[in-house]
């Protein structure tokens, strides 16, 4: 089992640049989520989904953030525009049935 | 309860040691608690978990121990190694599906 991958690792965009960070979660693991790490307010959740279909967004900071999951191996994050205030870790998890999740390695954004 | 801070709580010990680190949390309602380790570049990996309806629980080196009363938990290793740096979490379902952090504790581990 390869664990949940994301991709890109890294990311260094401009400001206003269209960002997308990718995920593929652990095969059969009915959930996923987006969380976005920065050292002012920790690990927050974004965005999950059940089964492919998003659950809560609440955690999703402002309309330039919007997240997909068009099957059940495949997930993205987009940011569109990207400002500076974005820049932070963003981790994908799974998990087989909510609770406990998996993490990928992350992808820093970083932009400038 | 998970608070947000600008600095990480910081608990240095000597190699060898054993090492306590403390986490509260608001929802008397929670069922199910879990205790995350995350190294330097690395995402947030499971260490071990606990449910309500116990007040202890033993792993490898690592034991949690649950306080409902005062809604505290804590995470306890034995013999504090130099591998055991990194950041700790602990983590509790919302309405049981997606997984609230507390703010972490950066535990430093010297010779």
């Amino acid at each position: 089992d390869a664990g949940v991958i994301q991709s890109p690792r890294h990311e260094v965009t401009e400001m206003g640049q269209e960002v997308t960070l990718r995920c593929k979660p652990i095969s059969g693991h009915d959930y996923l989520f987006w969380y976005r790490q920065t050292m002012m307010r920790g690990l927050e959740l974004l965005i999950y989904f059940n089964n492919n279909v998003p659950i809560d967004d609440s955690g999703m900071p402002e309309d330039r953030f919007s997240a997909k999951m068009p099957n059940a191996s495949f997930s993205t994050l987009k940011i569109q525009p990207s400002e500076p205030r974005d820049s932070a870790v963003y981790f994908c998890a799974s998990s087989p049935r909510g609770g406990e999740a998996f993490f990928g390695q992350g992808t820093r954004l970083t932009v400038v | 309860g998970e608070s947000v801070g600008l600095h990480l709580p910081t608990l240095s010990v000597q190699e060898g040691d054993n090492s306590i680190i403390n986490c509260a949390y608001s929802n008397s309602a929670s069922d199910y608690f879990i205790w995350y380790k995350q190294e330097s570049g690395k995402g947030p990996q499971f260490i071990i978990d606990i449910r309500s309806n116990m007040d202890k629980r033993q792993g490898q080196r690592v034991t949690v121990l649950l306080n409902k009363t005062v809604k505290h938990l804590s995470l306890q290793i034995a013999a504090t190694q130099p591998g055991d740096s990194a950041v700790y979490f602990c983590a509790v379902p919302e309405y049981t599906d997606k997984l609230i952090f507390g703010t972490g504790t950066r535990l430093q581990v010297f010779p």
